[in-house]
């Protein structure tokens, strides 16, 4: 059964700051990992898409690479911005299944 | 282009009724997911709608069911609710599942249940 995990579950970091999130699952046979975004009590907005044949995605500040033989991925988000402040979640399409298999997110704060 | 409407946004129910909540894909989309988002279980994968046919369901009971109309809209319905109903059910629109997940998926803002 795949499992998705996401470390930390929370993070502060003063603004300006570069971080890194992490995200690993426990079966390799993945169709595609997304990383979404999500503020508070609000819908999931989707922020990369890595297929599986990719090793990495970038878009504008954000970059997400995925290493699937090892089961990890990383969201790396630059110049962090007050704005950049909400719950990321990494979710993994699992096989001819199709349905998405979420991590329990990171809650990111970035302070002013 | 619209995005994923979910109606209604916020409902109040006691146990033991039912509850149906509506879902909207973006405009062309045809595949409709369906999913539950608790604090304590976090986001899990209910069913999935492809042309008026469940393909695929997650691991909930029978009381969790679900439609798709012929114009992709989608309808998900909770019957005898328990406390542990209470959630963000989120509706999520794709182009076409049969592409097994190859392409993103579109949320929908969610409908917050609170069953007392």
């Amino acid at each position: 059964k795949q499992e998705v995990t996401q470390i930390p579950a929370a993070l502060s970091v003063p603004e300006g700051e570069n971080l890194v999130l992490n995200c690993s699952f426990t079966d390799s046979a993945i169709y595609n990992l997304q990383w979404f975004r999500q503020d508070p009590g609000k819908g999931l907005t989707s922020l990369l898409l890595i297929q599986s044949s990719q090793r990495e995605q970038t878009s504008g500040r954000l970059n997400a690479s995925l290493d699937k033989s090892s089961g990890r991925s990383t969201l790396y988000i630059a110049a962090s911005q007050p704005g950049d402040s909400a719950t990321y979640l990494c979710a993994v399409s699992d096989g001819s299944q199709g349905n998405l298999i979420f991590g329990k997110g990171t809650k990111l704060s970035v302070k002013p | 282009k619209a995005g994923v409407t979910q109606t209604p946004r916020y409902l109040i129910k006691t146990r033991g009724q039912q509850v149906t909540l509506s879902c909207s894909p973006i405009s062309g989309h045809r595949s409709v997911s369906w999913y539950q988002q608790t604090p304590g279980q976090g986001l899990q994968f209910l069913f999935e709608y492809f042309s008026e046919t469940q393909r695929n369901k997650g691991n909930f009971p029978g009381r969790f069911s679900g439609r798709q109309f012929s114009n992709s809209r989608s309808e998900m319905n909770v019957s005898t609710l328990e406390l542990g109903d209470s959630a963000l059910y989120l509706c999520a629109s794709s182009l076409d599942r049969s592409l097994a997940g190859r392409e993103t998926q579109y949320f929908g803002p969610g409908t917050r249940l609170l069953v007392l």
